[in-house]
């Protein structure tokens, strides 16, 4: 079964700095993989997505990540932060014949200090 | 805009008692999900409905039942709430697999703003 792991439970960063939330997933075959925000009070919001091609996929608000089958990983990156970034960070995986269910990470909480 | 509506946004309801958490879409999706979001563990499937009558146990189904009798609604159902089951509980719909342009392979799940439950 695929599993999904985001090994920081917060982040702090200053508003302006670069930020980069890792994600790593276990899964015999390349896997969809996808990134969701959670502002406080709301529901989850897709940011972007990896179904195949280029291993670099930008989203919505600036952000990007990157998949690195090598490592396992796809981790989530923005050059520089806004004090509106400050949320929950959801990596997930889909697999091939999963019927669009998804598998989420634990989350990172991210703070940005003024 | 795609809306996903749930019932409520806080509930508070007794140890025992059986509570129903609605939760609806506009879009004519044919999957819906609902989860549970605990600090520290993330979201966890709970059921799927893939259509309409036509369900599927998620990762951790037991103490909870769903269901599915339109399209556009999905209930989600404590028979005997316990404290253990005090969770944010998070509704999701999406298209099928292959459809909204015929070549994804996975279709964005879209989500309700959640229901808050307490159970005393």
């Amino acid at each position: 079964a695929q599993s999904v792991t985001q090994p920081d439970i917060h982040i702090t960063v200053s508003e302006g700095a670069s930020l980069e939330l890792r994600c790593n997933y276990s899964y015999g075959a390349t896997p969809y993989l996808f990134w969701y925000v959670q502002s406080p009070g709301q529901g989850l919001q897709l940011l972007l997505k990896y179904f195949s091609g280029d291993t670099l996929v930008q989203g919505i608000k600036g952000f990007e990540a990157e998949f690195k089958r090598s490592q396992s990983s796809f981790n989530l990156r923005k050059p520089s932060v806004h004090w509106s970034d400050a949320a929950e960070y959801f990596c997930a995986v889909g697999v091939r014949g999963g019927g669009n269910k998804l598998t989420f990470g634990t989350g990172t909480q991210l703070k940005v200090e003024l | 805009d795609v809306k996903v509506t749930q019932s409520s946004r806080y509930l508070v309801k007794r140890t025992g008692e059986k509570v129903f958490l609605e939760c609806v879409q506009d879009m004519d999706h044919e999957n819906m999900f609902w989860y549970r979001q605990d600090p520290g563990l993330g979201l966890r499937l709970i059921y799927f409905s893939y259509d309409v009558k036509m369900k599927e146990k998620g990762d951790i189904p037991e103490g909870y039942s769903v269901s599915r009798e339109k399209k556009e609604r999905f209930s989600l159902i404590l028979e005997s709430a316990s404290t253990n089951q005090t969770s944010m509980y998070l509704c999701a719909s999406s298209l099928p697999p292959g459809l909204a342009g015929g070549s994804k392979p996975y279709n964005e799940q879209f989500f309700g703003p959640g229901t808050r439950l307490t159970v005393l």
